[in-house]
């Protein structure tokens, strides 16, 4: 199947920072990508439709000026939490639609963030 | 929009045995339905999908079923292993660039050596 990364894979930051993580599709261009949160022992809560070129669409009660994403190439889409705070804290994971009429969805590794 | 309820939340099987997991739709338009399976601190990895097609889908060990009149469908699990244990997550959405997958809750299924 085709392959998304995901950068960092972890990270930790202090309360009040921005963190900004990557999302690439390897080995296929992505002309949507989707942003999830996951919190333990739950499901995958999708925050965010990011399409290239164009700007985000987001999911009710989701804070587009806190979760800035940016989807700039058809490889490469970049989810930013700015002003970090503990309730922020999460696993968030990327994934990608191999193309236009299709549907099948790649999930990336995630990336565990802990705001201290 | 769609809800997608999924059971059980947990599920133990000996190994060798079968596992079931079933899940109900509610949007009738929704015509695309996919299993993952995620493992401890790592992101999701589609194992078997369905399209609206077709009623029944195998990949050696695994096969999904669809009822569309119903509205549900399910995951089979045969001749289960311990390395089977994982949670596994149903979704449905539309065929369509843009349309989000709607998951359910998730299934934490151990398999007893």
């Amino acid at each position: 199947g085709a392959v998304v990364s995901q950068h960092p894979s972890w990270v930790i930051c202090k309360s009040g920072t921005s963190v900004k993580i990557e999302c690439r599709s390897l080995d296929f261009q992505a002309t949507t990508m989707f942003w999830y949160r996951q919190f333990p022992k739950q499901s995958l809560m999708l925050m965010a439709t990011s399409n290239e070129g164009s700007k985000a669409t987001y999911e009710q009660g989701v804070e587009k000026d806190k979760f800035l994403i940016n989807h700039a190439s058809l490889t490469l889409s970049t989810l930013t939490v700015t002003s970090a705070h503990p309730e922020d804290s999460s696993f968030y994971i990327c994934s990608a639609r191999t193309g236009l009429i299709t549907d099948t969805q790649y999930f990336g590794p995630g990336t565990r963030l802990t705001v201290l | 929009g769609e809800n997608v309820e999924q059971h059980p939340s947990t599920l133990s099987v000996q190994e060798g045995d079968s596992a079931v997991i079933k899940c109900t739709y509610s949007d009738s338009a929704s015509n695309y339905f996919p299993w993952y399976k995620q493992e401890l601190g790592k992101g999701p990895q589609l194992i078997i999908d369905i399209r609206s097609n077709v009623g029944e889908k195998k990949d050696q060990r695994i096969a999904v079923t669809l009822n569309k009149t119903a509205k549900h469908f399910s995951l089979h699990i045969t001749e289960t292993q311990p390395e089977d244990s994982a949670v596994y997550f149903c979704a449905a959405s539309l065929i369509s660039g843009n349309t989000p997958l709607v998951f359910g809750k998730g299934t934490r299924l151990s398999v007893i050596a």
